[in-house]
């Protein structure tokens, strides 16, 4: 079956460092991909939509200077914290899918920022 | 039971049992709503999907209600297994359709925690 690919798992780096973390489909394109956030406890709350070939679209309070998405090829997305805080310090997650049916996620990505 | 504010919601059964976990969504104009499971550190896996046409859809031990007119969707586990506990979150399209069927609004989640 289709699978969702993140790298890395888990990644931990000091106060103003930018952070790459990158999204695969494996086996299938994916001309649209989602980047979820997740606090402890909590529920996922969607960042953004990757666009191949062009602008990411941004959800409402997510600042695109900071989170720098780059959708260059169909089975790629990168999301790049930048100048990273703790209070960055997230799980974040990548989904895709193929068209009409269910979003595929990733494994998810664990950020701490010390 | 159930609590609110900052705690997700919990559910404790026992190995055999039954689950029934509750989710109510906000955007009556949805056309697809979908069933995660989350274990912990891991990314939500898809358990069973159902679109506005249908009110009821069964796959192999669970089963999606929905009722539209309250917006309430419901998930059923049959005969619980301790590798059912988990996080479970409903989520809906908010009937983005075509392309974007990835765009989706979770709710809050439900702990399931199944007791040999």
């Amino acid at each position: 079956g289709a699978v969702v690919s993140q790298h890395p798992s888990r990644v931990i780096c000091k106060s103003g460092t930018s952070v790459k973390i990158e999204c695969r489909s494996l086996d299938f394109q994916a001309t649209t991909m989602f980047w979820y956030r997740q606090f402890p406890k909590k529920s996922l709350m969607l960042m953004a939509t990757s666009n191949e070939g062009s602008k990411a679209t941004y959800e409402q309070g997510v600042e695109k200077d900071k989170f720098l998405i780059n959708h260059a090829s169909l089975t790629l997305s990168t999301l790049t914290v930048t100048s990273a805080h703790p209070e960055d310090s997230s799980f974040y997650i990548c989904s895709a899918g193929l068209a009409g049916g269910p979003p595929i996620f990733g494994p998810g990505t664990r950020l701490t920022v010390l | 039971g159930e609590s609110v504010g900052l705690h997700l919601p919990t559910l404790s059964v026992q190995e055999g049992d039954n689950s029934i976990i509750n989710c109510a969504y906000s955007n009556s104009a949805s056309d697809y709503f979908i069933w995660y499971k989350q274990e912990s550190g891991k990314g939500p896996q898809f358990i069973i999907d159902i679109r506005s046409n249908m009110d009821k859809r069964q796959g192999q031990r669970v089963t999606v209600l929905l009722n539209k007119t309250v917006k309430h969707l419901s998930l059923q586990i049959a005969a619980t297994q301790p590798g059912d506990s988990a996080v479970y979150f409903c989520a809906e399209n908010g009937n983005a359709g075509g392309t974007s069927y990835g765009k989706l609004t979770f709710g809050q989640g439900t702990i399931l925690t199944v007791h040999p």
